[in-house]
């Protein structure tokens, strides 16, 4: 079957640390593969996305790569600041595009 | 650019009453869906459809009706509250023309049943 597995949280970092937010899938067939975040009070908004191996996503600093042979889509970000301070959601597509699975979110604070 | 609108923010509701919590997308989106949030569960799909007319069921469908008879707007209901269904409610859209396309949010419904 299909499925996300995150690590757990609640991550506490101080600002300008590295950031990594683990996050490996269970697909048949080649899913796309996509970071959501969500501040407080907020729904989730896309942060970033592959769609094959060897892909990198890219947004705001963040970035992840589609790895196929450890069936992972690892988070990072160099130097975290306090504003990202949110919620992350690791999530894959099936490649039949019908259906999202979510991962169980992480926590992330970043301290002054 | 309203993109996906949900009403209202917050309910309180008694358990035993019935409510509907409204989705609208302005996108002309073809696959819509409901989702619960749980502390500790991430996100669960409640109820999906992908066109007007067509909705099939979800992880956790039980206590929740769907319809879909315009492509804009996809309530979901709840037939008699408990307190289990306490959660907070997002709905999605997609276009899936293009197989990869990500989902759009909104911003959620905040629910307590008493």
């Amino acid at each position: 079957g299909n499925s996300v597995t995150q690590m757990e949280g609640p991550v506490t970092l101080s600002e300008e640390a590295f950031l990594t937010i683990n996050c490996t899938y269970t697909a048949t067939g080649y899913p796309s593969l996509f970071w959501y975040v969500q501040y407080p009070g907020e729904g989730l908004q896309l942060l970033l996305k592959a769609t094959k191996a060897d892909d990198k996503g890219s947004n705001k600093g963040f970035e992840a790569t589609y790895r196929k042979e450890t069936t992972s889509f690892h988070l990072e970000k160099g130097s975290v600041q306090v504003s990202d301070s949110a919620v992350y959601f690791c999530a894959l597509l099936t490649n039949t595009g019908n259906q999202f699975y979510f991962g169980t979110g992480t926590s992330l604070t970043v301290i002054p | 650019n309203a993109g996906v609108t949900q009403t209202p923010k917050f309910q309180v509701l008694k358990t035993g009453q019935s409510m509907t919590l409204q989705c609208a997308q302005d996108m002309n989106h073809e696959y819509m869906s409901w989702y619960r949030q749980d502390p500790g569960m991430g996100l669960r799909l409640i109820h999906y459809s992908v066109g007007a007319g067509i909705t099939d069921q979800g992880e956790v469908p039980n206590g929740y009706n769907v319809s879909r008879s315009t492509t804009e707007d996809f309530p979901l209901r709840l037939l008699s509250a408990a307190p289990s269904q306490t959660s907070v409610y997002f709905c999605a859209s997609r276009d899936p023309g293009a197989g990869d396309q990500p989902q759009h949010f909104g911003d959620g419904t905040r629910l307590s049943i008493l």
